[in-house]
């Protein structure tokens, strides 16, 4: 089956340190896979995805994900933390049998001063 | 350009009660979602309409039923509430193999 697994529910990381979120999927062909952000009380906001072209995919708000085929891994990444990212983070990936999304489960960004 | 609506934005209900989840998209997309999100548990998707006039099952189904009324417009309806459905729900719509714009919310409680 086509899924996504988010290690980690709960990242604490320092305002300028280095933000890592790590997404592994299972999938027997290439795969569409996408991170969201989800600031408290909103909807999801899509932050970037990866189509097949590039495997550095670069988004909004400074945030960058590589996919790593070998590693079967799609890791976010953010050099430097601010107080505003402070949210949810959710990794998905489109299942190519019927088109719908997996979501992971998610991981929650606290940010310290 | 408002992107994906939603009301109400909260409710609370009793055992037994129902009510009708609303949901509009200006983007013109042909696909539409219905999700609910639990602590610890991501996104479930509850129903899906690939186009006008089609509805499909997800993954979590029982306990509700949806229409889609015109291409913008698709509905969520709990005909007897439970306190399992407790929950924020969200719509969402896309077009095919492209992301997926989710709506502000809705923070459901049941009594």
């Amino acid at each position: 089956a086509q899924s996504v697994t988010q290690l980690g529910s709960h990242v604490s990381v320092s305002e300028g340190a280095l933000v890592l979120l790590r997404c592994n999927y299972s999938s027997s062909v290439p795969p569409y896979l996408f991170w969201y952000v989800q600031y408290p009380n909103q909807g999801l906001q899509l932050l970037l995805k990866y189509t097949s072209a590039a495997t550095l995919v670069k988004g909004i708000n400074g945030f960058e994900a590589e996919f790593k085929k070998s590693e079967t891994s799609f890791h976010l990444t953010k050099p430097s933390a601010h107080m505003s990212d402070a949210a949810e983070y959710f990794c998905a990936l489109l299942r190519s049998n019927d088109y719908k999304l997996s979501f992971g489960a998610g991981t929650t960004v606290t940010v310290r001063a | 350009n408002a992107g994906v609506t939603q009301t109400p934005k909260f409710q609370v209900l009793k055992t037994g009660q129902s009510m009708t989840l609303q949901c509009a998209q200006d983007m013109n997309h042909n696909s539409m979602y219905w999700y609910r999100q639990d602590p610890g548990m991501g996104l479930r998707l509850i129903y899906y309409s690939a186009s006008e006039g089609t509805t499909d099952k997800g993954e979590v189904p029982n306990g509700y039923n949806v229409s889609r009324l015109n291409k913008r417009e698709f509905s969520l309806r709990l005909e007897s509430a439970a306190p399992s459905q407790t929950s924020v729900y969200f719509c969402a719509s896309s077009e095919f193999k492209n992301e997926q714009f989710f709506g502000p919310g809705t923070r459901l409680t049941v009594l």
